[in-house]
């Protein structure tokens, strides 16, 4: 069974509709991560969560939001959908160490906003 | 701050032949350096990573990768390319106390020519 999942694996949605990501991980990780990927731009941070309590904005978190129900579980949400949010999202986790990290992804949500 | 550049989107190679990927990273701190590679409809999975330490770090799958600090890169090398690293590589950059803004390039597209 894989260790980080998302779901759902892909969505259409029309503009203007709440939709929410889901990533769960039975790595045990405290850390966890929400990225965008676009062709060309690489992966972005949306979001990130060191443990339950504790959720930081990333480089581009405009028009998203994320909720962290339990170690375990990471959701993010767009409260009102829009055409340029047409991207693939990726979950992570991590786990620090003390002096590296590792991020470990999920097989990311393909969200299409018409 | 912090950023990565991969110089070419998209490169080709002859099964057998050298794989050659480049990055270059600008870094304020001493950075922690990685190596992610994506396969068609999946997550991005490690293939190494440079913490400190040995500068020549060995990866998964026979890739490698060196890390120079005075020409501030870390490419990516494997010596004999085989159709199975068809795939997107993506070179990532932290700052060595924890990579909670890891720091993606854009990402450069392998094609192996049979």
């Amino acid at each position: 069974d894989a260790d980080v999942t998302q779901t759902p694996r892909n969505r259409i949605t029309k503009t203007g509709k709440r939709i929410m990501l889901e990533c769960s991980q039975t790595k045990g990780h405290d850390r966890m991560y929400w990225y965008r990927q676009d062709p060309g731009l690489g992966l972005r941070l949306i979001y990130y969560s060191f443990d339950v309590k504790d959720i930081n904005k990333g480089e581009i978190s405009d028009g998203y939001s994320v909720s962290r129900q339990a170690q375990a579980k990471f959701s993010l949400s767009l409260e009102s959908a829009i055409p340029n949010q047409t991207a693939l999202y990726f979950c992570a986790t991590s786990d620090w160490t003390g002096y590296t990290d590792t991020q470990y992804f999920g097989p990311g949500t393909r969200l299409t906003v018409l | 701050a912090q950023s990565v550049t991969q110089l070419g989107s998209h490169v080709s190679v002859s099964e057998g032949a050298l794989v050659l990927l480049r990055c270059n990273y600008s870094s304020s701190v001493p950075p922690y350096l990685f190596w992610y590679v994506q396969y068609p409809n999946q997550g991005l999975q490690l293939l190494l990573k440079y913490t400190t330490g040995a500068t020549l770090v060995k990866g998964i799958n026979g890739f490698e990768a060196e890390f120079k600090k005075s020409e501030t890169s870390f490419h990516l090398t494997k010596p004999s390319a085989h159709m199975s690293d068809e795939a997107e590589y993506f070179c990532a950059v932290s700052p060595n106390f924890g990579n909670e803004k890891l720091t993606f390039g854009t990402g450069t597209r392998l094609t192996i020519i049979p």
